[in-house]
């Protein structure tokens, strides 16, 4: 199965900053590689899809890129409803829709 | 709208038995793939089994063996059997909806999820 690691495992962010999280995969998975944002006591979110495809109605401000194994999840800047636990997940070998570990965002 | 609603969560003791249910709204079940997705306390999300449109299941390897999905297109509703619950299967159960976009997987809506707890 195919694994996947996030990095880091929790950062700390002010409001207006530009963030970036890192996932990679134990091989490649060409660009099936989704995001998804958590918030406490809510289900995830899809925000992005094949690295890179933002989902309807998430802002613009977040963005994804990458191929192969490593990815990452971009936000231009921090907006207090930002703060959130971030996962990816690839779709390249399924079943399992392994997730990595999760980053948790806090505020500064 | 697309909902989807999770019920049949509870405590039970270790060895026990549960349903999960998750009632569907906006679409129809049987249409698309559909997963279970569990997340154990202060933990990350995990993958736990997956029903295609075509009716062939698939399982985590922490599960197999002990859970059954299934859905009744007549109820539109999907479940998840849990049997020979253990300690470590304690966690909020999601179920969510799968969709391929551009030719990719993904799972677009979520529902609020179901609580398990499983004690003596």
């Amino acid at each position: 199965d195919i694994q996947m690691t996030q990095s880091p495992s929790s950062l700390s962010a002010s409001v207006g900053d530009r963030v970036t999280i890192t996932c990679r995969a134990s091989q490649s998975i060409s660009s099936y590689l989704n995001w998804y944002q958590q918030k406490p006591g809510k289900a995830p979110k899809l925000l992005i899809y094949a690295a890179s495809s933002l989902q309807s109605g998430v802002p613009s401000s977040f963005s994804g890129s990458g191929s192969g194994t490593d990815f990452t999840l971009t936000i231009s800047s921090l907006q207090p409803e930002d703060f959130a636990t971030f996962y990816c997940q690839q779709t390249y070998s399924t079943p399992p829709y392994t997730f990595g570990q999760g980053t948790k965002l806090e505020i500064k | 709208e697309v909902q989807l609603v999770e019920s049949g969560g509870g405590l039970v003791q270790p060895g026990g038995s549960l349903r999960l249910s998750c009632a569907a709204s906006g679409f129809t079940v049987s249409s698309t793939y559909m997963s279970w997705v569990r997340q154990a306390p202060g933990k990350g999300l995990e993958w736990v089994s997956v029903i295609y449109s075509g009716g062939s299941t698939s399982y985590a390897d922490s599960v197999r063996g002990r859970f059954t999905i299934s859905r009744d297109t007549s109820k539109n509703t999907l479940y998840l059997q849990l049997s020979s619950l253990r300690a470590d299967d304690t966690g909020v159960y999601y179920c969510a909806r799968g969709e391929v976009s551009s030719g990719h997987e993904n799972f677009d809506y979520w529902g609020q999820g179901t609580l398990v707890t499983v004690s003596s």
